[in-house]
């Protein structure tokens, strides 16, 4: 599969604890991104990686939010003490460096509910 | 703030009717303007729009950017059940550091048989 994959799809924790999502993009894409999907609402920038530097944060990303993209390939999304208003589609998405790097490659996301 | 507003935030319609849905927005840096779809739970690419007036199409779907207007709208003829998804526009804007996509909050289709 040639697509953006996530893991887990689905996470249910409990208030307090921490949790950390995985995103692998397309291959050759060095800009990577994660986004925040609730209900009735479009994806919301959470932050963005070109290789492995972290290029944006959106004021959205508390403190308890962090993310990484140690070699310029995967990513993680950590969460630490998730508050029930941390429940959430969190959907990653890749694009490539070329001229039309704006058409992003959307992952099918990890389903976060906190208890 | 930039601002991506999309109407109507939701459509049922029968399988075979036109409809056309809408998007304005207000942002600084305005790089261009896309269209996903989102049945279930990736949204899919649709269509980049850049160019004012130039109509994008595909299949039975079709959008256009209004710049003047600050708008674009897409176009989905003749229906099918298929169809059944939301759409987001999304409106990409550059940064400092290069740029982000800023999405509206989608109008959810429903195409009944």
């Amino acid at each position: 599969d040639t697509g953006v994959s996530q893991n887990p799809r689905h996470k249910i924790t409990k208030r307090g604890q921490n949790v950390t999502f995985r995103c692998d993009p397309i291959s050759e894409h060095n800009r990577l991104y994660w986004y925040r999907q609730t209900l009735g609402q479009g994806p919301e920038f959470l932050t963005y990686f070109q290789n492995e530097a972290q290029l944006e944060k959106s004021r959205l990303l508390s403190d308890r939010f962090s993310a990484e993209r140690p070699k310029g390939s995967f990513s993680t999304l950590e969460i630490q003490r998730t508050e029930q208003g941390d429940s959430a589609m969190y959907l990653c998405a890749s694009s490539s460096g070329t001229a039309l790097n704006e058409k992003l490659f959307f992952g099918s996301g990890t389903q976060l509910s906190v208890l | 703030e930039d601002k991506v507003v999309q109407s109507p935030l939701s459509l049922v319609v029968h399988e075979g009717d036109t409809v056309t849905l809408n998007c304005s927005y207000e942002v600084t840096n305005f790089r261009s303007l896309l269209w996903y779809k989102q049945e279930k739970k990736a949204p899919t690419f649709l269509f980049m729009l850049t160019s004012s007036g130039i109509e994008k199409k595909s299949g039975r779907l079709s959008s256009i950017l209004d710049k003047k207007e600050l708008s674009s709208i897409l176009n989905i003829t003749a229906t099918q059940t298929g169809d059944s998804a939301i759409y987001l526009c999304a409106v990409a804007v550059s940064s400092n550091s290069g740029y982000a996509l800023n999405f509206g909050k989608g109008t959810s289709l429903l195409v009944t048989p």
